[in-house]
């Protein structure tokens, strides 16, 4: 089972639309992160939350924290082509910080 | 901005042969971690270093080795490759242990045929 499940798996949709996707999880986490993965390229860091609560704005994407620390959203308003890509939410683990994964949202927004 | 550099970009290897794969992580970083992303899944932790020493270790297979150098470039040195292996191998880098921030390499796309 996975630590972090993330939804939806796929979401294809028009440019100028809006969308959230979700990271869920039973577990507590002191920080999330979100990453942005184009294909045949590393993931690359889009925010950390660490505050329950916590929302975050980067231009058209806003990041949410869950009161509670268990889930986070990503809201993208009025989606271009350019935000195509696999979405990851990601937690820290262990003393030297290693990345745990979800499966990711595979975003694609047709022009 | 520097960037990770991962090398070689694409390698191709048949079963039972050996590979190496070498990363040069951002200008005073001196942490490195390795990840493995098969086809359609999400990148899963191998193994990281921290100042030359192994810090962590994840689900890598005893037939992989990996080391953190004097420059703190790494290499993952992978033996008896299996069709299994196939897949792109991340490196990422930290500016210190216990950081938020990780930036990865392009990463390896390594195929075994």
């Amino acid at each position: 089972t996975q630590l972090l499940e993330q939804s939806p798996q796929f979401l294809s949709i028009q440019e100028g639309e809006n969308l959230t996707v979700y990271c869920n999880s039973s577990s507590v986490f002191s920080s999330l992160q979100w990453y942005r993965q184009e294909p045949g390229e590393g993931p690359v860091l889009l925010v950390t939350v660490v505050t329950g609560g916590e929302v975050k704005k980067l231009k058209r994407l806003t990041f949410q924290f869950g009161d509670a620390r268990k889930d986070s959203s990503l809201h993208i308003t009025a989606a271009q082509p350019g935000d195509t890509g696999l979405y990851l939410c990601a937690v820290l683990s262990g003393g030297y910080n290693k990345l745990i994964f979800g499966a990711g949202t595979r975003l694609a927004v047709h022009p | 901005a520097a960037g990770v550099i991962q090398s070689p970009r694409h390698l191709i290897k048949e079963k039972r042969e050996t590979a190496t794969l070498k990363c040069y992580p951002i200008p005073r970083h001196d942490t490195v971690y390795w990840y493995q992303q098969g086809p359609g899944q999400d990148p899963q932790f191998l193994i990281s270093f921290y100042e030359k020493m192994q810090s962590d270790k994840g689900s890598i297979p005893d037939r992989f080795s990996a080391q953190q150098f004097s420059d703190y470039h790494s290499e993952l040195n992978m033996s008896s490759l299996e069709l299994g292996d196939s897949a792109l191998y991340f490196c990422a880098s930290s500016p210190r242990a216990g950081a938020y921030e990780q930036y990865f390499g392009p990463g390896t796309r390594l195929t075994v045929t």
